[in-house]
């Protein structure tokens, strides 16, 4: 398997643009987790779906930011407007199921975003 | 508010030497995981600790669960430059989700 993969790894964008970050899961993994870590807040989880609906949203910043899963295989991140304090790293991550014992979440590498 | 804390932030130190990692908290988890995440990837699970005072050993590194399953240490024997990267420890709680710590940057130079 291919792992998670994420789409750009790399944006660089001005205050204002619309940013759209993409994920597609490993194949069969019935949870996806959408991730955002910076040097000051360390690793923070805006929101996770399951079977491609959105179960718990509760970290995500503000309304600027909105996550869909349209099917099983693709999700997306998507801000607007960008605003500098965006700039981070996001990861995409997914696991057969909610972690326990000895389950696991597969992370991508992550897109790193700039906003100037 | 469930906080892991993790300490040091910051590690450098020479080939050869061992080192403790400690993630500490005043919460109980079911459970708790190690990752380690290198420049320009994602975190890496390295293992899981499930019961109070659980011991697992993965070749050099050595990961324990404390009694009352509120705080767990991983520590390195005869550290090598490969072991360079970021440790994060996660703790799972009642509602199976990972609380993170902010995670330790460690240097091993040759």
């Amino acid at each position: 398997d291919a792992g998670v993969i994420q789409s750009p790894r790399h944006e660089v964008t001005e205050m204002g643009q619309e940013v759209t970050l993409r994920c597609k899961p490993i194949s069969g993994h019935d949870y996806l987790f959408w991730y955002r870590q910076t040097m000051m807040r360390g690793l923070e989880l805006l929101i996770y779906f399951n079977n491609n609906v959105p179960i718990d949203d509760s970290g995500m910043p503000e309304d600027r930011f909105s996550a869909k899963m349209p099917n099983a295989s693709f999700s997306t991140l998507k801000i607007q407007p960008s605003e500098p304090r965006d700039s981070a790293v996001y990861f995409c991550a997914s696991s057969l199921a909610l972690i326990g014992v000895g389950e696991t979440q597969y992370f991508g590498p992550g897109t790193r975003l700039l906003v100037l | 508010t469930q906080l892991l804390e993790q300490s040091p932030q910051f590690l450098s130190i020479q080939e050869g030497e061992n080192l403790t990692v400690y993630c500490n908290s005043s919460s109980v988890f079911s459970s708790l995981q190690w990752y380690r995440q290198e420049p320009g990837e994602g975190p890496v699970l390295l293992v899981t600790v499930v019961t109070g005072g659980e011991v697992k050993k993965l070749k050099r590194l050595t990961f324990q669960f404390g009694d009352a399953r509120k705080d767990s240490s991983l520590h390195i024997t005869a550290a090598q430059p490969g072991d360079t990267g970021l440790y994060l420890c996660a703790g799972v709680n009642s509602n199976y989700q990972l609380i993170w710590g902010a995670g330790t940057k460690l240097i091993i130079k040759p």
